[in-house]
């Protein structure tokens, strides 16, 4: 079992709809979590980190963390075509230099006006 | 302001070749690393560094080398390549610190064995 799993979908909405994307962890010692952005053929960009549980925003997004289910969370509000990308998961245990970080495989998302 | 940029964009090789990837960033990062991106897969990192003249291993170090000769470059190398190391490599930087410090991604080198 991947220690953090992510549907890679893909996922298409209707422009201003409201998106949910999850991942799931294995590894109860993850205490950072992070949501990265990846449009084709370019390198991922940082969106929103939270560490340990609890929800986290930022504009248009909601970051979530229950770390009793060990679910990860991604909400996007009134979702834009400029959103479609692909959307990757993260967490690592520690902060610690060289701690790797582990990405679920991505979910790609399509936002049609 | 260029941020990371990786050389080649592109590359073919066959079988048992040998090439170096390289990634600058001008952001004046102490930590840099190295990912494969594979269908599937997801980011596996390979190698990292966190300062000039220091390398680690990450999760996938088998069949690659690197050095961090200077502060700035951080070079990917593949002594004899083999087919299941297509794949598209990412560099990435960071300031020292941790998860909340971003990972600042280049746009990757697209590589095929054959």
């Amino acid at each position: 079992q991947k220690e953090v799993e992510q549907d890679p979908g893909p996922l298409s909405v209707p422009e201003g709809a409201i998106v949910s994307l999850n991942c799931t962890y294995s590894n109860s010692a993850f205490q950072y979590f992070m949501w990265y952005r990846q449009y084709s053929r370019k390198g991922p960009e940082l969106l929103m980190y939270t560490y340990s549980s609890g929800n986290k925003e930022d504009g248009r997004f909601t970051a979530q963390v229950d770390k009793s289910s060990k679910y990860i969370s991604l909400f996007i509000r009134d979702s834009q075509p400029s959103d479609s990308a692909t959307y990757l998961c993260a967490s690592r245990r520690s902060n610690q230099a060289g701690t790797a970080l582990i990405f679920g495989k991505g979910t790609t998302l399509s936002v049609s006006s | 302001n260029a941020g990371v940029t990786q050389t080649p964009k592109f590359r073919v090789l066959k079988t048992g070749q040998s090439m170096t990837l390289l990634c600058a960033q001008d952001m004046n990062h102490e930590y840099m690393y190295w990912y494969r991106q594979d269908p599937g897969m997801g980011l596996r990192l390979i190698h990292y560094s966190v300062g000039e003249g220091t390398t680690a291993k990450g999760e996938v170090p088998d069949g690659y080398n690197v050095s961090r000769l200077k502060k700035q470059n951080f070079l990917l190398g593949l002594e004899s390549a083999a087919p299941s190391q297509t794949s598209v490599y990412f560099c990435a930087s960071s300031y020292p610190g941790g998860s909340n410090q971003p990972q600042h991604f280049g746009d990757g080198t697209r590589l095929s064995i054959l």
